[in-house]
C-alpha cells in the first residue's frame, strides 16, 4: 500500500524567509506523480507544484521548487521569500502513475509571521 | 462554472438522519472523486467516477454510503442513518481526462453529526 508521511504537523517561518516541509512515501511502483496542495481556511485545495518521478530535475514554480529524491522517497517543499498569503495547511500527495486515487499526508500547518 | 462546486457547504444532521451531498464538476470533466476529510487529517479516497460509471469505490467506509453520477456530470455523494463518525469534510474533485494530473478539488462539505 502506498504511504505519505509527513512528520511536521506545524511550521513557522518569518516574512520573507524560506522554509522547507518534509515528505516521504513508501511506493513499490516506479511510475508514479506526487504534488503539494495548499488548503486555507477556506478549505478550497490549491496545487502548488507537482512532479513526475521519472523526471530528474527538480520541479519550480516560482517561489516554490521541490527536493526530489527518488532513492531516498523524499519529497520536500521550499518556498522563498515566504509571504503571509502562503499560511496555510499543506499537503503532500502521491499518484500511482496507472492509478486513480490520491493519497494524502497528514498535512503540515504553516504559520507566516509578519 | 469555472471551478468545482459543492453544496451545501456545512450540514448539521442529527444521528440517524440521511443526507446527501452534491458536486458540480468542472463541465466537461471525465473523472469525478469523493475523499473524507477528518479534522486534522488529510483526505481519504472513498470513490471514482469515470463518466457515469463508478470505477472504484474501495474507499467507502461502510454500506451506508452510496454515490452516484447518473449523467457522467453532477454526483451526489449519499449517507444514510448518519452516524457521530460521520462527521468531517467531504471534498469532491474532477479531472479533465485520464492523461490529466491535476485533481481539481470543490470547497467541500462540513458534515457534522449530532
Amino acid at each position: 500500500a502506498q504511504t505519505v508521511t509527513q512528520s511536521q504537523p506545524e511550521m513557522s517561518v518569518q516574512e520573507a524567509e524560506t522554509v522547507t516541509l518534509s515528505c516521504t512515501y513508501d511506493t513499490s511502483e516506479s511510475d508514479y506523480y506526487l504534488f503539494w496542495y495548499k488548503q486555507p481556511p477556506s478549505r478550497q485545495m490549491i496545487l502548488v507544484i507537482r512532479q513526475e518521478a521519472y523526471k530528474q530535475q527538480n520541479a519550480t514554480e516560482n517561489r516554490f521548487s521541490v527536493n526530489f529524491q527518488k532513492a531516498a522517497k523524499s519529497f520536500s517543499l521550499k518556498i522563498s521569500d515566504s509571504q503571509l498569503g502562503d499560511a496555510a495547511m499543506y499537503f503532500c500527495a502521491y499518484r500511482r502513475g496507472p492509478g486513480n486515487q490520491f493519497y494524502f499526508g497528514t498535512g503540515t500547518s504553516l504559520t507566516v509571521i509578519p | 462554472g469555472a471551478g468545482v462546486s459543492q453544496s451545501p457547504r456545512y450540514k448539521v444532521a442529527k444521528r440517524g438522519q440521511d443526507v446527501a451531498l452534491r458536486c458540480d464538476p468542472i463541465s466537461g470533466h471525465v473523472s469525478l472523486f469523493w475523499y473524507q476529510q477528518a479534522l486534522g487529517q488529510g483526505p481519504e479516497f472513498l470513490t471514482y467516477f469515470q463518466n457515469e460509471a463508478q470505477l472504484d469505490k474501495s474507499g467507502l467506509p461502510s454500506d451506508r454510503f452510496f454515490a452516484e453520477r447518473p449523467e457522467g456530470s453532477v454526483s451526489t455523494l449519499k449517507i444514510q442513518r448518519t452516524q457521530q463518525e460521520d462527521s468531517a469534510v467531504y471534498l469532491c474533485a474532477s479531472r479533465g481526462s485520464l492523461r490529466h494530473n491535476e485533481q481539481f478539488f470543490g470547497p467541500g462539505t462540513r458534515l457534522t453529526v449530532l
